[in-house]
C-alpha cells in the first residue's frame, strides 16, 4: 500500500528566503507525482505534474524534482513572497488512473 | 469551461440528519473522485465514478455514506445519519480517461 510522507509538517521562513519542501512515497513504481497548493478554508490549486520519466517540472519559481528510486520528490521555492503561505501537498497516483494518495502536506508561512 | 462546481460550500447539519454534497464535473469529464479531510489531516480517498457505475469505493466508510454519478445530473456524495465525526471537509475531483484530476473547492461539512 502507497504511503506519502511530507517533511516538514510546518515551514515559516523570512520573506525573500529560498526552500525546499520534501516528499517521500513508499512504493517507486509510479506514474507520476503532483504537488498541490491548498489555501486556507479554499481548494486544491495544481502547481506541478511530473511524469515518471522526467526528473524535474519548473514553473515560474518553483522547481519539482523527482527521483523515482529513492521515492522522493522536492518543491523548491525560491525568493519566497508573504503570497507563498499555504499548505503544500505532494500526491501520487494509486494506480495507473487518477485516484490519489495524498501526502499530510507541508504548512507554510513567509513572513514580510 | 467553468471548473468543478461543488455546492453548498459550507453545510451544517444536526447529528442525525442527512448531508447531501453536490458535484458537478468540467465539461468533457466522465470520471469523479470524491475525497474527504478530516480537521488537521490529509485528503484520504473515498470514491471513484463513471456515468451510473462506482468504479472504486474502497475508502469509503462501510455505513452511512453513499455515492453516485447519474447519467444526468452532478454526482451526489449522500451521508445519512450524520455524527459529529463526519465535520470535514468533502472534496470533488474530476477528469477525463486516464488523465490528471481538477479539483473543486469543496464542501465544508459542520455537524453539531
Amino acid at each position: 500500500k502507497q504511503e506519502v510522507t511530507q517533511i516538514p509538517a510546518a515551514l515559516s521562513v523570512p520573506e525573500g528566503e529560498n526552500l525546499v519542501l520534501n516528499c517521500s512515497f513508499t512504493d517507486s513504481a509510479i506514474y507520476n507525482l503532483q504537488w498541490f497548493r491548498q489555501d486556507p478554508g479554499k481548494g486544491l490549486t495544481s502547481l506541478l505534474l511530473i511524469q515518471s520519466s522526467q526528473r524535474e517540472q519548473t514553473s515560474g519559481r518553483l522547481n519539482a524534482s523527482l527521483d523515482k528510486s529513492s521515492g522522493r520528490s522536492t518543491l523548491y521555492i525560491a525568493a519566497s513572497q508573504p503570497g507563498d503561505s499555504a499548505t503544500y501537498l505532494c500526491a501520487v497516483p494509486i494506480d495507473s488512473g487518477s485516484r490519489l494518495t495524498f501526502g499530510e502536506g507541508t504548512q507554510l508561512t513567509v513572513n514580510p | 469551461n467553468a471548473g468543478v462546481m461543488q455546492n453548498p460550500r459550507h453545510l451544517v447539519r444536526r447529528r442525525g440528519q442527512e448531508a447531501r454534497l453536490r458535484c458537478s464535473p468540467m465539461k468533457g469529464h466522465s470520471h469523479v473522485y470524491w475525497y474527504r479531510q478530516l480537521p488537521e489531516e490529509g485528503l484520504k480517498f473515498m470514491v471513484y465514478l463513471q456515468k451510473e457505475n462506482i468504479i472504486d469505493e474502497s475508502g469509503m466508510p462501510k455505513e452511512r455514506f453513499s455515492a453516485e454519478f447519474p447519467k444526468e445530473g452532478p454526482s451526489i456524495l449522500r451521508i445519512q445519519q450524520v455524527v459529529r465525526g463526519d465535520s470535514a471537509a468533502y472534496f470533488c475531483a474530476s477528469s477525463p480517461s486516464g488523465r490528471e484530476p481538477f479539483f473543486g473547492q469543496g464542501t465544508r461539512l459542520t455537524v453539531v
